[in-house]
């Protein structure tokens, strides 16, 4: 069964500084995908990054970028230069292919909340 | 990315009613999925909506609760059918991009009286 942990529930950084959200997952299958998604309190799920089990280079977009330590299981989103705009939830997600789809699952989520 | 509309994007609703959610794509898409989100909770999987063929349920959803429609390659319909206070939650379509990439609906808040 796959599974995807995030241990921080919530999170405080100060603006303009970096943050790592940490995510760990279980697979047993070699190709996967991860997702990283953020939730603003509209409710509205916002693509950031994703990352293929096969790629050889970590994901990045604009001031986001993952760690991907495949070794570790570990798939830690990084965000450059927080800003207030920054605070929302944020989910980890990952995609294992089967026969029928391609579905993704869910971390429980981490709040982030950057202070001025 | 692909760009979706849900409509309602808000109700509020009495128990034992159904509501009808539609989603609509900018794009011809092979496979279509519904989630639901419960207050503080991530998102579930409740279905994957294919066209022309019956939906697949995850566990713990059934047809009788959450029936699916999905008359062509850009557009879906998930009903709460005989709705309780417990299913008051956000409810979001999503579908796959041309590069894995997987984009989410802005959802419809539910809540039921």
């Amino acid at each position: 069964a796959q599974k995807i942990t995030q241990t921080q529930p919530g999170m405080f950084v100060q603006e303009k500084e970096a943050v790592t959200l940490d995510c760990t997952y279980d697979t047993s299958d070699p190709s996967y995908g991860l997702f990283w998604y953020k939730q603003p309190s509209s409710g509205e799920m916002i693509f950031l990054i994703y990352q293929g089990s096969y790629d050889q280079q970590n994901a990045t977009e604009g001031r986001y970028s993952l760690n991907f330590q495949k070794a570790r299981k570990s798939a830690n989103l990084v965000i450059s230069a927080s800003q207030l705009g920054d605070s929302a939830m944020y989910f980890c997600a990952m995609r294992e292919p089967d026969s029928s789809a391609s579905k993704i699952i869910f971390g429980s989520g981490t709040r982030l909340s950057i202070r001025p | 990315s692909a760009v979706i509309s849900q409509k309602p994007s808000r109700d509020i609703c009495q128990r034992g009613t159904s509501l009808t959610i539609q989603c609509q794509v900018d794009s011809q898409v092979t496979m279509m999925f519904w989630y639901r989100q419960q207050p503080g909770q991530s998102l579930t999987l409740i279905a994957t909506a294919n066209q022309g063929s019956e939906a697949t349920y995850e566990s713990g959803f059934v047809i009788d609760k959450f029936p699916i429609s999905r008359p062509n390659l850009t557009f879906s319909t998930l009903t709460v059918s005989n709705m309780s206070p417990e299913d008051s939650s956000i409810y979001l379509c999503s579908v796959v991009g041309t590069s894995n990439e997987q984009f989410f609906g802005p959802g419809t808040r539910l809540t039921v009286l």
